[in-house]
Formats: structure tokens, C-alpha cells, sequence
């Protein structure tokens, strides 16, 4: 296992469109992040889950915004309607199921909306 | 006001210089994670620190936990260290989630 990987790096999409991205995590990693990352700023949290269980969802995370996990491994976080505000950088990244442990992040999903 | 703060914004250095970023929080932490981002967006981890001082290579990574304060040190400064360098923390009230400053833009010139 290589680390996290997300897909794809890049899309661009017409506001209105769906969109769907997915992450691989580290195998042996319970837990499950998306972030969300603006130009200029640091990213923002948008979801958890531990195992396939969504244990968190930021008030971020509106109801065009929804993240699944089915069988624990990988994860799709899907946006519906897409707006050109969502347009940003898409970060996943998973670790251990233990507190104060190392979070290793995906290379991201740079998404712009036109 | 954020939570998380860093300083400077943006730093250029000259190859060979010291270099010091700084992080200040207001709440209650477990852990401060100092990361680092190359353009392109991927995030690696550099240090996780809970108390003193950690050191890996040419970077070193301090936190005062009474001051909620904590300094990211870059020795030799090499045009390679150009990146973003970003302080996050995990609060005491979020579970394992992080919580980020905005970033330090660091551009070394040889």
C-alpha cells in the first residue's frame, strides 16, 4: 500500500453538474477524513468516519454534500447541483483508530466549477 | 478570530537562513500536527507534538503547552523547503479531527 490516493486529481464541471470523487485510504486505517481546502486558506473539515460508520459532519457539509463509506475501505463524497463556490481542493486523509495519531493525507481532487 | 493562527503569511528567505514559523491556538489541545504542503495540494506530515521539542533533520519543532504556542524551526534553508507549512491541532472537544491555520507561504531563493 502506497498511502492515500484520491480520484481524480483534477475535474472541472459545469455548475449544475454531479460530481463524485473517491478516496482510498491506507488499508489498515479505521478512520476517514474529507477536508475542504479554498486558495489562500487552510482546509476546513467536512466529515469523519470510522469504519463505515459517518460519525461527524461539519454544518460545511450542506445537503447537496453527501459522503459515503460502504464497507469501510474506500469512501465517495458526492456534490449535487454543484455552485461555483464549490469550487476548492478536495482532501482526504485516514489514520489509526487512536487518539493523537499521525493522519496521512491524499494528494487531493482540485475541483473547478465553471 | 481563528482558532488556529500562524505567522508570518508569507516568508522569503535566502538559501542558508534560519528560518521560524509560529503557531498560536485558543483552546485545549491533545496534539499539534505541523504540516507541509507542496503546490499541487498533497499534505505531509512533518511533526506531531504533544509537549517539548522534536527534531527531524534539518527541522525542529517546539511547543509550549502553558503559552499555547508552538514554533516550527527550519535550519539551512534550501530552496526544496519552499512550501506551505501548516499548523493544525487536534482540540481536546473534536474527537481526532483537525483544526488548521492558514498557512505559511515559505519561498527560499538560492
Amino acid at each position: 500500500d502506497t498511502g492515500v490516493s484520491q480520484d481524480p486529481r483534477h475535474k472541472i464541471t459545469k455548475r449544475g453538474q454531479n460530481v463524485t470523487f473517491r478516496c482510498d485510504p491506507i488499508s489498515e486505517h479505521n478512520r476517514l477524513y474529507w477536508y475542504r481546502q479554498t486558495l489562500g486558506q487552510g482546509p476546513e473539515f467536512l466529515t469523519y468516519f470510522q469504519n463505515e460508520a459517518q460519525l461527524e459532519k461539519s454544518r460545511l457539509l450542506s445537503d447537496r454534500f453527501s459522503a459515503e463509506r460502504p464497507k469501510g475501505s474506500f469512501s465517495t463524497l458526492e456534490i449535487q447541483r454543484t455552485e461555483q463556490g464549490d469550487s476548492a481542493m478536495y482532501l482526504c486523509a485516514s489514520s489509526f483508530d487512536r487518539r493523537n495519531t499521525e493522519a496521512f493525507f491524499g494528494q487531493g481532487t482540485r475541483l473547478t466549477v465553471v | 478570530k481563528n482558532e488556529v493562527e500562524q505567522s508570518p503569511q508569507n516568508l522569503t528567505a535566502q538559501e542558508g537562513e534560519f528560518i521560524t514559523i509560529n503557531c498560536s491556538y485558543s483552546v485545549g489541545i491533545s496534539a499539534l500536527h505541523w504540516l507541509q504542503q507542496h503546490p499541487g495540494g498533497g499534505i505531509v506530515s512533518l511533526f506531531m507534538l504533544s509537549s517539548g521539542k522534536k527534531k527531524h533533520g534539518r527541522l525542529i519543532a517546539t511547543i509550549n503547552i502553558q503559552e499555547k504556542h508552538s514554533s516550527l524551526h527550519i535550519t539551512a534553508s534550501h530552496p526544496r523547503d519552499s512550501a506551505v507549512y501548516i499548523c493544525a491541532v487536534i482540540k481536546l472537544t473534536s474527537g481526532s479531527r483537525l483544526t488548521f491555520g492558514e498557512g505559511t507561504q515559505l519561498t527560499v531563493n538560492p
